[in-house]
């Protein structure tokens, strides 16, 4: 079935530990997007990425960096610069003028 | 630069009723507003989209409209049933030539009680 898949579901992050979640699809979808959610609050981009080999920084990429070496793959690291890693992250693909879709989410907690 | 509110924050019906939630937004140039389902601890699923150039939506017991004008957004959802309950966003796009120009509401977060 086409679709959307992120890994793993829950992550524990030990302080100053860079950790890395997965987001892969086979929706033949240009572009990828990650995003955070926080309690009470919308969901937040951190980066995009529109093709590949390329991506753009999103709201909040602070202490974040991805890669996107195949048009199904767009990994999320997490790294010990970002202080306040923990949240509910969330992964998103589209075509060019589509609806996106997301994820089932990876629970980031910090230890 | 576009601001989405949703309001209430959280919302307690009994089962059968029917029901509005809000989305509104600052900025009236939108290429399309989308509303989403997210049940705890998942991912976000969307139930409908309504373009810059329609007025409503309609999926089954769902219907959401589209007011630019006055930036306002409804979902409405029809003889409510416990297994509606969930955190509902709505998601304002800008632009249509990347997803990246979408600011999310907080959500609404619904009970329906049986």
């Amino acid at each position: 079935d086409g679709g959307i898949t992120q890994s793993p579901k829950y992550l524990f992050r030990k302080e100053g530990q860079n950790v890395t979640l997965s987001c892969e699809q086979n929706l033949n979808h240009d572009a990828m997007y990650w995003y955070r959610q926080d309690p009470g609050q919308g969901l937040r981009l951190i980066y995009y990425s529109q093709i590949v080999n390329d991506f753009q920084k999103g709201d909040i990429a602070e202490g974040y960096s991805v890669s996107r070496e195949k048009k199904e793959s767009f990994p999320l690291t997490v790294t010990s610069a970002q202080k306040n890693p923990t949240a509910f992250y969330l992964c998103a693909s589209s075509g060019l003028n589509t609806e996106a879709f997301f994820g089932q989410g990876t629970r980031l907690t910090v230890v | 630069k576009q601001e989405v509110t949703q309001i209430p924050a959280a919302l307690s019906v009994p089962e059968g009723e029917n029901l509005v939630l809000n989305c509104s937004f600052t900025d009236s140039a939108i290429y399309n507003l989308q509303w989403f389902r997210q049940d705890p601890g998942k991912g976000l699923t969307s139930l409908l989209l309504i373009q810059s150039s329609q007025r409503e939506q309609t999926s089954g017991r769902l219907n959401a409209s589209l007011d630019k004008s006055s930036g306002r957004s409804t979902l409405y959802i029809a003889a409510s049933q416990p297994g509606d309950s969930a955190t509902y966003l709505c998601a304002v796009r800008s632009s249509w030539t990347s997803y990246d120009k979408v600011i999310f509401g907080p959500g609404t977060s619904l009970s329906v009680i049986p």
